[in-house]
């Protein structure tokens, strides 16, 4: 089966501009997660979708950062203004729900951002 | 919250020996603790996962212990080859709802020497 796309996989933008990464799960998968991961750290959750709704974005900056996924499929994360610290690598990834609930969670390939 | 302690961050072995990574975590409703490998530029890719319900897991070389009681779990790696170099993170996820949180560790940077 195809894995998680996402796109682009790299961007360099200067601080104050915005930006916005895109990303298709696996068929058939409800659960989308958008992560942060900076260099050196382990994935922090940024926002979880499960559909077309919000479970999760209690770690979402949102003066600046938001996210959609309007039809329960595609799903967009923004940046709008960005800032230094936002370098990293926002990472995608999604998931069955099956009866026991949600386990294995597939990422995808990331968008390795650099603000200058 | 959830809070993921890991332990060491750097790891060097020589090929053909044991490695083993260890993490504990705060909330005791945490029932799933998947390990996850990650390349140096690439995705993090599932190695092994272990449910609350089972102590032991074991495929092929590698193995994931877990003890509820200590609210900590471990990764064991037999037989290192040097293909097994990589970052290693755990994780844990706790049972509330719908939310499928999974809160990481910080990583451990494995090195096998050939």
């Amino acid at each position: 089966e195809a894995g998680v796309a996402q796109s682009p996989r790299y961007k360099i933008i200067e601080k104050r501009q915005s930006v916005a990464f895109w990303c298709n799960p696996i068929s058939g998968h409800a659960t989308l997660y958008w992560y942060q991961q900076i260099l050196g750290q382990g994935p922090k959750l940024l926002i979880q979708f499960q559909n077309n709704g919000v479970v999760d974005d209690s770690q979402l900056p949102k003066d600046r950062f938001s996210a959609e996924r309007l039809k329960g499929v595609d799903s967009t994360l923004k940046i709008q203004p960005a800032k230094l610290e936002d370098s990293a690598v926002y990472l995608c990834a999604s998931s069955l729900v099956t009866q026991r609930g949600s386990y294995e969670q597939y990422f995808g390939p990331g968008t390795r951002l650099t603000v200058t | 919250g959830e809070n993921v302690e890991q332990h060491p961050s750097t790891l060097s072995v020589q090929e053909g020996d044991s490695a083993v990574i260890k993490c504990t975590y705060s909330d005791s409703a945490s029932n799933y603790f998947p390990w996850y490998k990650q390349e140096l530029g690439k995705r993090p890719q599932l190695i092994i996962d272990i449910r609350s319900n089972v102590g032991e897991k074991k495929d092929q070389r590698i193995a994931v212990t877990l003890n509820k009681t200590a609210k900590h779990f471990s990764l064991h790696i037999t037989e290192t080859q040097p293909e097994d170099s990589a970052v290693y993170f755990c994780a844990a996820r706790n049972s509330g709802g719908s939310n499928y949180k999974l809160t990481f560790g910080k990583g451990t940077l494995l090195t096998v020497n050939p």
